[in-house]
């Protein structure tokens, strides 16, 4: 398997502007999740599906941050408009059970730089 | 909710040395304790976890960690570290509700002094 695929890699994009990141889930997983990660705050759960109804939201920060998953090999989080301080590495990962019983695989990244 | 504190953000070994890297958790249930691995420029990878049972965790990479309830401590050891060991570590801990959320600590950077 091709592991967690996440488009794309880097973007760089200026305050005010839509931006769009993509992320292909393990064929088969459950679970998809998206993650950011900052200096200055860590690595955060921003949201996570569950069979692509979203579970857990209360990461997302501001009503300029929406996630979809339209089906089970798709997502998209979506920041609209973007500012400066939305600049991070956003991750997606994937997982076929719960945490009892498997682990979450992370894909590598979409390195986010807004101007 | 649970929280997780890795006291040292970095931590320089020589080759072949042991290495500890500490996690300290808060909750006030009972939780899943896990450590992940971020290589440069990589996403995180899984080293081991903590479910239940044996308090002693084996996990890849010959890295191993402690669960100690009393101490709310959940330390990574390694007995030999090599130079491809050089990448942040990551503590995480979820509850056991059902709620898929990790809440992850701050990392510690490992570097491996040759």
């Amino acid at each position: 398997d091709a592991g967690v695929i996440q488009s794309p890699r880097h973007e760089v994009t200026e305050m005010g502007q839509e931006v769009t990141l993509r992320c292909k889930p393990i064929s088969g997983h459950d679970y998809l999740f998206w993650y950011r990660q900052t200096m200055m705050r860590g690595l955060e759960l921003l949201i996570y599906f569950n069979n692509n109804v979203p579970i857990d939201d209360s990461g997302m920060p501001e009503d300029r941050f929406s996630a979809k998953m339209p089906n089970a090999s798709f997502s998209t989080l979506k920041i609209q408009p973007s500012e400066p301080r939305d600049s991070a590495v956003y991750f997606c990962a994937s997982s076929f059970r719960g945490l009892d019983s498997d682990t979450q695989y992370f894909g590598p990244g979409t390195r986010l730089t807004v101007l | 909710a649970q929280s997780v504190t890795q006291l040292d953000s970095q931590v320089p070994v020589f080759e072949e040395a042991p290495v500890e890297l500490r996690c300290n958790y808060s909750s006030s249930v009972s939780v899943y304790l896990f450590w992940y691995v971020q290589y440069p420029n990589q996403g995180l990878q899984l080293l081991l976890k903590y479910l239940s049972g044996s308090t002693l965790v084996k996990g890849i990479n010959g890295f191993e960690a402690e669960f100690n309830k009393s101490q709310t401590s959940f330390h990574l050891r390694k007995p030999s570290v090599h130079i491809s060991d050089t990448a942040e570590y990551f503590c995480a801990v979820s509850d056991r509700s059902g709620n898929e959320k990790l809440t992850f600590g701050t990392g510690t950077r490992l570097t491996i002094i040759p």
